[in-house]
């Protein structure tokens, strides 16, 4: 099956850092990432949709200057939390299709501690 | 949008019983239901999936049944096992738009041996 890599899986920083969190897709090119947050016991809410080549696509409530997403390659996008704070300390994972309603391969996810 | 429900939110078995995991979904456009098992910390993978031209999909201990009318679907799990033991989530999307999956909120599932 198709294998898409997340990097990193777990990172601690500072309040007021970014932080970069990049999500490959090594068997096909991904047209679509999807970017989701998961807090501690809860589900997964998707938080934007990552288009190559084009601007990505945010779901409501979410900052697009905080949580900036670049999509520069059909095989990878990435997710910057800028001037990052403890509240944003969540596990963050990306998923990518390949072909409309199929099966979503995901990311290891990323923890994001913020202290 | 679509909103997907899940139900029970915790559900505790012994080992070798069946459980059952309910979903119900409100945009009658969906036609793509997945489910998804997530252990702890990891990423979730893929148990079962079914489309809305079926009714019923089977593998091996797990089962899917799909109602388009009532709009619900449920994750039939036989002879639990211990390793059965994760967070379950169900799924659904769509043929067009952005085709993201909307979760349901997830059913953490024990098997107590």
């Amino acid at each position: 099956g198709a294998v898409v890599s997340q990097h990193p899986s777990w990172v601690i920083c500072k309040s007021g850092t970014s932080v970069k969190i990049e999500c490959r897709s090594l068997d096909f090119q991904a047209t679509t990432m999807f970017w989701y947050r998961q807090f501690p016991k809860q589900s997964l809410m998707l938080m934007a949709t990552s288009n190559e080549g084009s601007k990505a696509t945010y779901e409501q409530g979410v900052e697009k200057d905080k949580f900036l997403i670049n999509h520069a390659s059909l095989t990878l996008s990435t997710l910057t939390v800028t001037s990052a704070h403890p509240e944003d300390s969540s596990f963050y994972i990306c998923s990518t299709k390949r072909q409309l309603n199929t099966e979503a391969f995901f990311g290891q996810g990323t923890r994001l501690t913020v202290v | 949008g679509e909103n997907v429900e899940q139900h029970p939110s915790t559900l505790s078995v012994q080992e070798g019983d069946s459980a059952v995991i309910k979903c119900t979904y409100s945009d009658s456009a969906s036609n793509y239901f997945p489910w998804y098992k997530q252990e702890l910390g990891k990423r979730p993978q893929l148990i079962i999936d079914i489309r809305s031209n079926v009714g019923e999909k089977k593998d091996q201990r797990i089962a899917v049944t799909l109602n388009k009318t009532a709009k619900h679907f449920s994750l039939h799990i036989t002879e639990t096992q211990p390793e059965d033991s994760a967070v379950y989530f169900c799924a659904a999307s769509q043929p067009t738009g952005a085709n993201n999956l909307f979760f349901g909120t997830g059913t953490r599932l024990t098997v107590i041996p």
